[in-house]
């Protein structure tokens, strides 16, 4: 089935520096993703679900870029400022199962002041 | 506004012991999930359900029990505790079967954190 790998495990960046996390996930039949934000001690919040016909996908502060050849999603926080601090995940489609979501495995994200 | 609620916020219980955590949904959704969180393992679900008195073994189902007695609840229930239950669940409803449309995501209780002693 759907399988999604996420990297770094742990991010720390300075205040207006960008970050980047990558997701990798191996059904190429996959037309929807999703990025979740968890702040600290809280849930998780949809911070962007992507179609597979855009490549580029553009929201306030950050950018997700998918690509479909190699089976990769990024999320490019392109000026990160501390109220960016939270873990993120990114899911996909189970496959055989459009019920069902597969989680990355998480990317904790530290902004430094 | 989407809103799922669970109870208890937090609790402590002894191997061996049986622990239920209950979820609440007031969205008019069709599909309840739970999911647990551990350090370095992401989001792994264990049941879910897209009918009342029906549910479905998820990725990781042993040692876990389900019960959606309403379109509104959905339970989970640890028979015997153990150590390795220790995490934090969240539940999560979803309106769609077809991820497709706009509108169709999870949306996240706030969890339950469980330390099983």
């Amino acid at each position: 089935g759907e399988q999604v790998e996420q990297r770094p495990p742990h991010l720390s960046v300075r205040e207006g520096d960008s970050a980047v996390i990558t997701c990798t996930y191996t059904d190429p039949n996959s037309y929807y993703f999703f990025w979740y934000k968890q702040e600290p001690g809280a849930s998780l919040q949809l911070l962007m679900k992507v179609f597979s016909s855009t490549e580029i996908n553009e929201g306030q502060g950050f950018t997700v870029l998918l690509n479909k050849k190699d089976k990769r999603l990024s999320l490019n926080l392109t000026a990160a400022h501390p109220g960016d601090s939270a873990a993120y995940f990114c899911a996909a489609p189970a496959t055989g199962g459009n019920n069902k979501l597969t989680f990355g495995q998480g990317t904790v994200l530290s902004v430094i002041p | 506004e989407a809103a799922v609620t669970q109870s208890p916020r937090s609790k402590v219980a002894v191997t061996g012991g049986k622990v239920t955590l209950s979820c609440h949904q007031t969205n008019n959704h069709d599909y309840m999930y739970w999911y647990r969180q551990d350090t370095g393992h992401g989001l792994r679900l264990i049941h879910y359900s897209y009918v009342a008195d029906s549910t479905e073994k998820g990725d990781i189902p042993d040692g876990y029990k389900a019960s959606r007695p309403s379109q509104e609840n959905f339970s989970l229930i640890l028979e015997l505790a153990s150590l390795s239950q220790t995490a934090v669940y969240f539940c999560a409803s979803s309106p769609l079967r077809d991820w497709g449309g706009s509108q169709n995501t999870l949306y996240f209780g706030a969890g339950t954190r469980l330390s099983v002693l």
